[in-house]
């Protein structure tokens, strides 16, 4: 695709439902990023991999919190027992190079947890 | 205190005018500097970015930073009513980490 493809686009889950969010990211990046954006808040880092080396993932809220990117493509974020606290919209990242590169942003995942 | 701070606005200015948001930081480790736009229920898009003290300047949007103020600034002139969104300012460390401002709310009336 032409573009970072996240799926689903909306989850609502119920509390202590586990979910799994997908990244596609643009064919060939090698960074690929995950953020957590709150209303009305700016995105806060989650965790960053190159290739499917996970490198950081000192954004991590909890131990509940898993990401894997197994092929150095396609990453999956994934929420165990979900928290209301947890609703937010879940933003994929990609970029081209390991170093400093302009990062494309997908459209997001809106998770809610009721 | 967060790393980066900005104001959430909202700001409301009519078509034509200029534009100036900004951001503070406080970590002189930073090494890049981004402004990203974010329509509604969109991802985040870049629209500038540079890594050196000055200003750098595409069409109508011009990015200026000081290093040494630790102070980054958004500006765009005559404003138009698509230019209404959310813009936030990002920088980023040595380790490719991308610390994001709570973005400004423009809106631009016709």
């Amino acid at each position: 695709g032409a573009g970072v493809s996240q799926s689903p686009r909306y989850k609502v889950a119920k509390r202590g439902q586990d979910v799994a969010l997908r990244c596609d990211p643009i064919s060939g990046h090698v960074s690929l990023f995950w953020y957590q954006q709150a209303l009305g808040q700016g995105p806060e880092f989650l965790t960053y991999f190159q290739n499917e080396a996970q490198l950081d993932k000192s954004g991590l809220p909890s131990d509940r919190f898993f990401a894997e990117r197994p092929e150095g493509s396609v990453s999956t974020l994934k929420i165990q027992r979900t928290q209301q606290e947890d609703s937010a919209v879940y933003l994929c990242a990609s970029s081209i190079l390991e170093d400093y590169s302009e990062a494309f942003f997908g459209q997001g995942t809106r998770l809610t947890v009721v | 205190q967060k790393e980066v701070e900005q104001d959430p606005g909202p700001l409301s200015v009519p078509e034509g005018a200029i534009v100036s948001l900004n951001c503070t930081y406080s970590n002189s480790a930073f090494q890049y500097f981004m402004w990203y736009r974010q329509y509604s229920r969109k991802g985040p898009e870049l629209l500038m970015y540079t890594y050196s003290s000055g200003n750098k300047e595409d069409g109508r949007f011009t990015a200026q930073v000081d290093k040494s103020s630790k102070y980054i600034s958004l500006f765009i002139r005559d404003s138009q009513p698509s230019d209404s969104a959310t813009y936030l300012c990002a920088l980023e460390d040595n380790f490719n980490k991308f610390y994001f401002g709570s973005g400004t709310k423009l809106n631009v009336k016709p």
